[in-house]
C-alpha cells in the first residue's frame, strides 16, 4: 500500500525564519495534497500538485513536486505565528479518489 | 462558504453503546470519506463512498460500518463502541478524482469510557 513519510516530525523555528517540510512516497504519486491542521480541528486544504516538476505558491507557502513524482516539499518563507500547526501531506496513487496521509509535521513558531 | 459539517465536536460514550457519527456536505460531491486520527499514526481511512448506497472498506474498517442513503450525508456507525475506538474522527468529501482538493469537517473527538 501507499506509504508517505514526512520529515521532520516536529519543528520549532523563530519568527521570520524559513523552513522546509518534506514528504516522500514509496510509489509514484498521482496527486499530492498539502493540508494544515490547527490542534484539535479539521484539515485546511493548502495546495494540490499533480505534474512532475510542478510548483505552486500561496502567500508565503510554496509547494513543489519532484520530476519523478515521489517527493514533495513545502517551504515557508519568513515564518509567522499564524503558520503554527500540523502540516500533513496526502497522496493518491491512481485515479481512485482515496487519500493516504503522512503522519504530519508539527510546527511551532516562537517570537 | 462550502462546508462539511460533522454533527458533534465532542462525544463521550460508554463501552458497548451503538454510536452514530454524522457528516453532511453541501457541495454536491460524489465522494465522501471517514478517517480516524491518532497520535503517531496519522490519518487512517476507515470507509469511503463514491456514490449513494455505495461503500468501500478503507484500511481499518473493523468495528465500523457506514451508511449513505443520500448524496449529502455519510454516517459512520460504531456497532458496539470499545475503548480502542477513542479517537478523533474526520469526515471529508471531494469531487471525482479529487479535483480541487478534499474538504474536511472540523472533526469529532470521541471518547469511549
Amino acid at each position: 500500500s501507499q506509504e508517505l513519510e514526512q520529515s521532520p516530525q516536529s519543528l520549532i523555528v523563530q519568527e521570520g525564519k524559513n523552513l522546509t517540510i518534506n514528504c516522500t512516497s514509496s510509489k509514484t504519486l498521482y496527486g499530492l495534497y498539502w493540508y494544515k491542521q490547527k490542534y484539535g480541528e479539521g484539515l485546511i486544504f493548502l495546495m494540490m500538485l499533480q505534474k512532475g516538476g510542478e510548483e505552486k505558491s500561496h502567500e508565503k507557502i510554496t509547494a513543489k513536486l519532484d520530476e519523478k513524482k515521489q517527493q514533495s516539499s513545502l517551504h515557508i518563507t519568513a515564518s509567522q505565528p499564524s503558520h503554527a500547526g500540523i502540516y500533513l501531506c496526502g497522496a493518491s496513487t491512481g485515479t481512485a479518489s482515496k487519500l493516504t496521509f503522512g503522519t504530519g509535521t508539527r510546527l511551532q513558531v516562537t517570537l | 462558504d462550502v462546508k462539511v459539517t460533522q454533527s458533534s465536536r465532542y462525544l463521550v460514550k460508554r463501552t458497548g453503546e451503538k454510536v452514530f457519527l454524522e457528516c453532511v456536505q453541501d457541495m454536491d460531491h460524489e465522494n465522501m470519506f471517514w478517517y480516524r486520527q491518532d497520535p503517531g499514526l496519522g490519518l487512517r481511512l476507515i470507509y469511503f463512498s463514491y456514490d449513494v448506497k455505495m461503500k468501500e472498506k478503507g484500511d481499518i474498517p473493523e468495528g465500523y460500518s457506514v451508511s449513505r442513503e443520500k448524496k449529502e450525508r455519510f454516517s459512520l456507525i460504531l456497532e458496539s463502541a470499545s475503548t480502542n475506538q477513542t479517537s478523533m474522527y474526520l469526515c471529508a468529501s471531494s469531487p471525482p478524482q479529487g479535483r480541487s482538493g478534499y474538504t474536511f469537517g472540523s472533526g469529532t473527538r470521541l471518547t469511549v469510557v
